[in-house]
């Protein structure tokens, strides 16, 4: 089993829409991160939590919002989806202190009409 | 402002030979470094870091180097296999790994 969870894979919806997208970790760590991936662009970080009561912003948040359910669960939010939100979307977590390598989920990939 | 920049899109080497990709920095804060490999329909996977404090760091068939002068660090690859075949980013932070700031990627090709 994937120890990062991204639901779901690949999502098609329309301008307008509210979109939610998922991820669930059995890694224990206690740091998530929401990153977008553009053609050319590499990975750009739109949020980050270090802990259930720590959520910061990270490079390109806006548009977008986060929930940290829990430890484990930790949730990117469209309020109100544009086509230039179309991307490929990763989770990933990370340990706490020190230099520590942050671990990654598939993606979702989410294509706004 | 691109922090981190892989200059080389792609990258085409024979098998069995050295496979070297290329990463520049910009950012004098950075003091962690890290390259990951990316699969198509998978995410990125951790391949091998380094600390600021060092040069060179080597893992099996694979050693980045980094050249703190020239803010530059490469991912050499020895001997290059069909399955290395992959995008590479390389990624750095300044903050332990706490953000990581990524390049565009290079999409390398082994081929046989």
């Amino acid at each position: 089993d994937a120890d990062v969870t991204q639901t779901p894979r690949n999502r098609i919806t329309k301008t307008g829409k509210r979109i939610m997208l998922e991820c669930s970790q059995t890694k224990g760590h206690d740091r998530m991160y929401w990153y977008r991936q553009d053609p050319g662009l590499g990975l750009r970080l739109i949020y980050y939590s270090f802990d259930v009561k720590d959520i910061n912003k990270g490079e390109i948040s806006d548009g977008y919002s986060v929930s940290r359910q829990a430890q484990a669960k930790f949730s990117l939010s469209l309020e109100s989806a544009i086509p230039n939100q179309t991307a490929l979307y990763f989770c990933a977590t990370g340990r706490d202190g020190g230099n520590q390598p942050q671990h990654f989920g598939d993606g979702t990939r989410l294509s706004i009409l | 402002d691109q922090q981190v920049k892989q200059n080389s899109p792609s990258l085409s080497v024979q098998e069995g030979r050295i496979s070297i990709l290329n990463c520049d920095y910009t950012n004098s804060m950075f003091d962690y470094f890290l390259w990951y490999k990316k699969y198509p329909a998978e995410g990125p996977t951790f391949l091998i870091s380094i600390s600021s404090i060092k040069d060179k760091n080597e893992d099996g068939r694979f050693t980045v180097f980094l050249n703190k002068s020239a803010k530059h660090l490469s991912l050499h690859i020895v001997p290059s296999q069909p399955g290395d075949s992959a995008v590479y980013f390389c990624a750095a932070s300044g903050q332990g790994a706490q953000k990581l700031v990524f390049g565009q990627g290079t999409r390398l090709t082994i081929n046989p």
